[in-house]
């Protein structure tokens, strides 16, 4: 089955530094996604990304937070300043359609800011 | 807003136990329900759905049926294996709210052999 890669799949870095998160979703899908999981709590949804554009992105996804298609493969997380907080396992995930189709998440990249 | 409400775990069983992972959620309008299993050093994958109320559904062994009345959306697999250990996360996609799945905590289940 097809699969979504994500790299690195550790990241530490300074607290103010920042970091890019990278995702290789599969190649015929329309449709991508940003979660995360803060260590003990609930998956969380960042952001949905649709036609070269944000079509969704929760209240967690503040002005320090972007996301690029920049080649027509990659799809990248951005934290400009990373916080201590930010501290979590950011899942990248891709559809080929919208609605309740079958989402594919990619293994995870955990981040550690310190 | 919606919320998902998982059974807390983790959830040690000998081989062949009877499992079930409560579920519960909070949605306006019909959300539809998942199971998504997450294996060690893997991303979560799709265990199950249903989309609307009364639906069970079903895959590898494992079962959930779409209560309305209680919403509910439990899990269950009458005879577990050591390979079922993983995470289990409980979700939901409201169809006011595009393509937002809103997830529970996660259930760690550990299987003995």
């Amino acid at each position: 089955e097809p699969e979504v890669t994500q790299t690195p799949s550790h990241q530490v870095t300074q607290m103010g530094q920042e970091v890019i998160l990278r995702c290789v979703p599969i190649s015929n899908h329309l449709y991508f996604y940003w979660y995360r999981q803060i260590l003990g709590q609930k998956v969380e949804f960042l952001v949905s990304f649709y036609n070269n554009e944000i079509s969704e992105k929760s209240e967690i996804f503040d002005d320090q937070f972007s996301v690029e298609r920049p080649d027509g493969s990659n799809f990248t997380l951005k934290i400009r300043s990373t916080k201590l907080e930010d501290s979590a396992m950011y899942f990248c995930a891709s559809q080929t359609g919208g609605g309740d189709e079958k989402l594919f998440f990619g293994s995870g990249t955990q981040l550690s800011v310190l | 807003g919606d919320s998902v409400t998982q059974m807390e775990g983790p959830v040690t069983l000998s081989e062949e136990a009877f499992l079930t992972i409560n579920c519960t959620y909070t949605a306006t309008g019909y959300p539809s329900l998942f199971w998504y299993v997450q294996y060690p050093g893997e991303g979560l994958q799709l265990l199950l759905k249903a989309t609307k109320a009364d639906d069970k559904g079903s895959n590898k062994g494992f079962e959930a049926t779409y209560r309305k009345e209680t919403t509910s959306f439990h899990l269950e697999k009458g005879s577990v294996q050591v390979s079922d250990s993983a995470v289990y996360f409980c979700a939901l996609l409201n169809s006011g709210s595009a393509r937002q799945l809103t997830f529970g905590s996660g259930t760690q289940l550990t299987v003995l052999p």
